[in-house]
């Protein structure tokens, strides 16, 4: 079944800015993690939060976790122009060690 | 240490055709994963090994997709005959007996069926 849902979409954004995608699932996971994939190219883990985490800082990337309301975000600071990719979440359920869950992605576009 | 490998790269067949897809996971890693993204959609599981053997398979389409693992090494995602709407990224990934980190994909296979 579907687990994580990206929003937007679709983001583009001039070089610098911040770029923000939100992930929402619906079940409770043990983790969610964050990927990236430029195009043609394969997946890139970026970053992990585990459930009892809030927020986790990676370089450029900020990830927060809100269990009360399922959902996650993720912030690129200062963007740049091959941050341009494809953006997933994913996560692993609760009490299972198993598979991860992909959510749809969010295709971002940085504008030069 | 090397990273989980996929051969080919890329692949564009007839349909109809028989392809096989190859995974190399990171040495020493159980579990194996196949994902695929088609027609930039979202990604999907196809189905987990844990060794050599399927630990769950319920993401596999249809019987016309065959995965092995022998010997608990590299595997293979064999599909046959293809079909156009197969056309599509398939990533395999690998991790540790128990990982709660996240996940080492390989870069991906892209396969054109034409």
């Amino acid at each position: 079944s579907q687990q994580g849902e990206e929003d937007p979409q679709a983001l583009s954004i001039q070089e610098g800015e911040n770029a923000t995608m939100n992930c929402s699932y619906k079940t409770s996971i043990n983790n969610l993690q964050w990927y990236r994939q430029n195009s043609g190219r394969g997946l890139v883990h970026l970053i992990l939060i585990r459930s009892n985490e809030r927020e986790k800082h990676s370089g450029r990337l900020r990830v927060t976790l809100d269990t009360s309301k399922k959902s996650s975000s993720l912030l690129i600071t200062a963007s740049r122009a091959a941050d341009t990719a494809s953006y997933f979440c994913a996560t692993r359920e609760m009490n299972r060690d198993d598979k991860i869950i992909f959510g749809k992605g969010t295709r971002l576009h940085i504008l030069p | 240490e090397a990273g989980v490998t996929q051969f080919p790269s890329h692949s564009v067949i007839e349909k109809g055709q028989t392809v096989t897809l190859r995974c190399d996971p990171i040495s020493g890693h159980d579990n194996l994963y196949w994902y695929r993204r088609v027609m930039g959609k979202e990604i999907k599981f196809l189905l987990h090994f844990v060794k050599e053997s399927k630990q769950d398979e319920s993401g596999m389409p249809n019987n016309r997709f065959l995965a092995e693992r022998t010997g608990g090494t590299y595997s293979t995602l064999k599909v046959q005959p293809a079909e156009l709407e197969d056309s599509g990224v398939y990533f395999c990934a690998s991790s540790q007996d128990w990982s709660p980190g996240g996940y080492t994909f390989g870069s991906g296979t892209r396969l054109t069926v034409v």
